[in-house]
């Protein structure tokens, strides 16, 4: 069965870049018509979707985070990652990886605290 | 502010039902499905319900969704203490270039 685990750092430097990697087990990135995304929590409040990226390597960004950030994956380490640029303490949150369509498999969540 | 407007939370007792609501607009929820999804203290959201109203292997039939017009409701009957958590509704906006939309969530409590 396939399973999601985001790494990277838990703390980052206001301005520096967030770099967050989801690592798919059990099953090939390729595989299927899925859409890999990442998805924010900030502590206390909702789910934002953050953007998504197809194995093909086309992406679609929320327009709130685009100017920043950046999803990419690499199919040979079955692997999708995210960096989001010039960040702030509102980027402070819980960030998980998932698939669409349907956000079936979700990754446990990786805290990440943008403070100096 | 969550573009998917729900009740902050909705409580009942053991073994009742109750109904979370999902109002959302003509070019989200009016155009397309919606899902539902449960996250329990300290875990990863759970979908519950997607397409509207279909639930994935293993959710109880306890749990059921519907649609309508630019609304989508979650029902909860037989309600357990195991229930307690906050439950979100998801769609996409059209208008958005397929931007994700989820509701602010509901904190469910069994009293």
């Amino acid at each position: 069965q396939v399973q999601l685990q985001e790494s990277g750092p838990g703390l980052v430097k206001p301005s520096q870049t967030l770099s967050l990697t989801c690592t798919v087990s059990g099953g090939s990135i390729s595989s299927g018509t899925y859409y890999w995304t990442w998805i924010r929590q900030p502590a206390g409040k909702g789910l934002e979707w953050i953007g998504r990226i197809y194995t093909s390597g086309s992406t679609s960004y929320n327009p709130s985070l685009r100017s920043r950030l950046t999803i990419s994956i690499d199919t040979s380490k079955n692997q999708f990652s995210l960096n989001l640029s010039s960040v702030t303490a509102a980027d402070t949150a819980v960030y998980y990886c998932t698939r669409s369509p349907g956000f079936d498999i979700w990754g446990q969540g990786t805290m990440v605290t943008v403070s100096s | 502010q969550s573009v998917l407007t729900q009740p902050p939370s909705v409580s009942a007792a053991p073994g009742q039902k109750v109904t979370i609501s999902c109002s959302g607009s003509s070019s989200d929820i009016g155009t397309n499905s919606v899902s539902w999804y449960q996250q329990l203290p300290g875990t990863a959201p759970k979908r519950l319900i997607y397409e509207n109203n279909k639930r994935p292997s293993g959710i109880p039939d306890r749990f059921s969704g519907s649609k309508s017009g630019t609304s989508a409701t979650l029902d909860i009957t037989g309600l357990q203490t195991g229930d307690e958590a906050d439950y979100y509704c998801g769609t996409w906006d059209n208008s958005l270039s397929a931007v994700v939309l989820f509701g602010g969530g509901t904190k469910l409590t069994v009293l």
